[in-house]
């Protein structure tokens, strides 16, 4: 089976430079998260799609930050502009359940954003 | 929201020892505990999990135990080998909350 992709590995960028993240998910996999993982801590929730419905984006900074998953598949994270602060590593995961939590979650390898 | 503390956040133990990586937590609604293996340059693996309902599970090697009263749980690996060197996350839900992490080296 096929785990979770994601693209590109790595970025560099400059601030107030915009970048995209795309994932893909398992098949199958109703469930679709993006974490931001900050060097030295541990993964922290962005946004979690059920399907292409938004289930809680409560902690994406929406000022700057943007996710779709249009048909309920691949998903883009987007960031613009860039700020210093959102160099880390951006975690997409599935799961194949209906939006519950204790759902297991699959990571892929993730992005490590540089912004400088 | 939900608030979870790991520790030690480093741990080094001779191969063959055990280790114990502890986590509390703050949301007294909490029901699911998963513990992840996070090894260099990749995303969290699941390694073991533990709902509300249950005291203590083990898989192998590998334990964990909860106590809902104190709001505690724990990982408990036995006979460590060198492939248990990772960076290791507690969490817990309702909006899964990640702990800081715990590097723990095996020494040969």
């Amino acid at each position: 089976e096929a785990g979770v992709a994601q693209s590109p590995r790595y970025k560099i960028i400059e601030k107030r430079q915009s970048v995209a993240f795309w994932c893909n998910p398992i098949s199958g996999h109703a469930t679709l998260y993006w974490y931001q993982q900050i060097l030295g801590q541990g993964p922290k929730l962005l946004i979690q799609f059920q399907n292409n419905g938004v289930v809680d984006d409560s902690q994406l900074p929406k000022d700057r930050f943007s996710a779709e998953r249009l048909k309920g598949v691949d998903s883009t994270l987007k960031i613009q502009p860039a700020k210093l602060e959102d160099s880390a590593v951006y975690l997409c995961a599935s799961s194949l359940g209906g939006g519950s939590l204790d759902n297991e979650q699959f990571f892929g390898p993730g992005t490590r954003l540089t912004v400088l | 929201g939900e608030n979870v503390e790991q520790h030690p956040s480093t741990l080094s133990v001779q191969e063959g020892d055990s280790a114990v990586i502890k986590c509390t937590y703050s949301d007294s609604a909490s029901n699911y505990f998963p513990w992840y293996k996070q090894e260099l340059g990749k995303g969290p693996q699941l390694i073991i999990d533990i709902r509300s309902n249950v005291g203590e599970k083990k898989d192998q090697r590998i334990a964990v135990t909860l106590n809902k009263t104190a709001k505690h749980f724990s990982l408990h690996i036995t006979e460590t080998q060198p492939e248990d060197s990772a960076v290791y996350f507690c969490a817990a839900s309702r909006r899964i909350t990640f702990g800081t992490g715990t590097r723990l080296t095996i020494i040969p």
